[in-house]
């Protein structure tokens, strides 16, 4: 089974700053099968970028995904008020299972 | 408008059995794989299951693995999950998931969750 990591496991930022989110895997991701999803308290997670770097309808584009292998970022590029949330990667290229980071809290600072 | 709406969440023992429900609209169902994700309390994410758009073909977590079943009616436009030999450590907020496509495992919709506790 793949493990991911995430990293930070808080980040504290202001609106307006660049948030940057990682996400390690304990072996390499065949084909960039990995996807973030955004998850605000109360509500259910909402995917944002899946195959490491392509957005999901409706999502704008201060959200970035990149990476390859076992490294993978998330980026927000400007911190909006709603933007403040946890973030999960999640691995998909091993096949079923899938499986998920533990999350990347951003608040703010 | 995609709907997914998740019922069936209740209190039960441990050693006891469960069938959680998803009522699909808004999209033709038997087209996508269906998933059930868990959430236990301030926790993170955890994949559960998932199954193809013809139920043909299913997938279990480790740790549900002999225990949790999912299927599907298409005719009625939605998705189950039995649940036995619970444990405690099953306690969560489960959640339907549909997939992009068949067995893409990126989930596009997700409906708000029925919470399950396991407590004696």
């Amino acid at each position: 089974e793949i493990v991911l990591t995430q990293s930070p496991g808080t980040l504290s930022l202001s609106p307006g700053e660049r948030a940057t989110l990682s996400c390690r895997a304990s072996q390499s991701v065949s084909s960039s099968y990995l996807a973030w999803y955004q998850q605000k308290p109360g509500q259910a997670p909402r995917l944002l970028i899946y195959g490491a770097s392509s957005r999901a309808t409706g999502i704008p584009d201060r959200f970035s995904g990149s990476g390859s292998g076992t490294d993978f970022t998330l980026t927000i590029s400007r911190l909006e008020p709603e933007d403040f949330a946890v973030y999960y990667c999640q691995q998909y290229g091993s096949s079923p299972p899938s499986t998920f980071g533990q999350g990347t809290k951003v608040e703010i600072k | 408008e995609v709907q997914l709406v998740e019922s069936g969440g209740v209190v039960v023992q441990p050693g006891g059995s469960l069938r959680l429900s998803c009522a699909a609209s808004g999209f033709t169902f038997d087209d996508y794989t269906m998933h059930w994700v868990r959430q236990a309390p301030g926790k993170g994410l955890e994949w559960v299951s998932l199954i193809s758009w013809d139920g043909g073909s299913t997938y279990y977590a480790d740790s549900v693995k002999g225990r949790f079943t999912i299927s599907r009616d298409n005719s009625k436009n939605s998705l189950y999950l039995q649940m036995n030999s619970l444990r405690t450590e099953d306690t969560a907020l489960y959640y339907c998931a549909k997939d992009i496509g068949e067995q893409q495992l990126v989930l596009d919709y997700w409906g708000q969750g029925t919470l399950v506790t396991v407590s004696s």
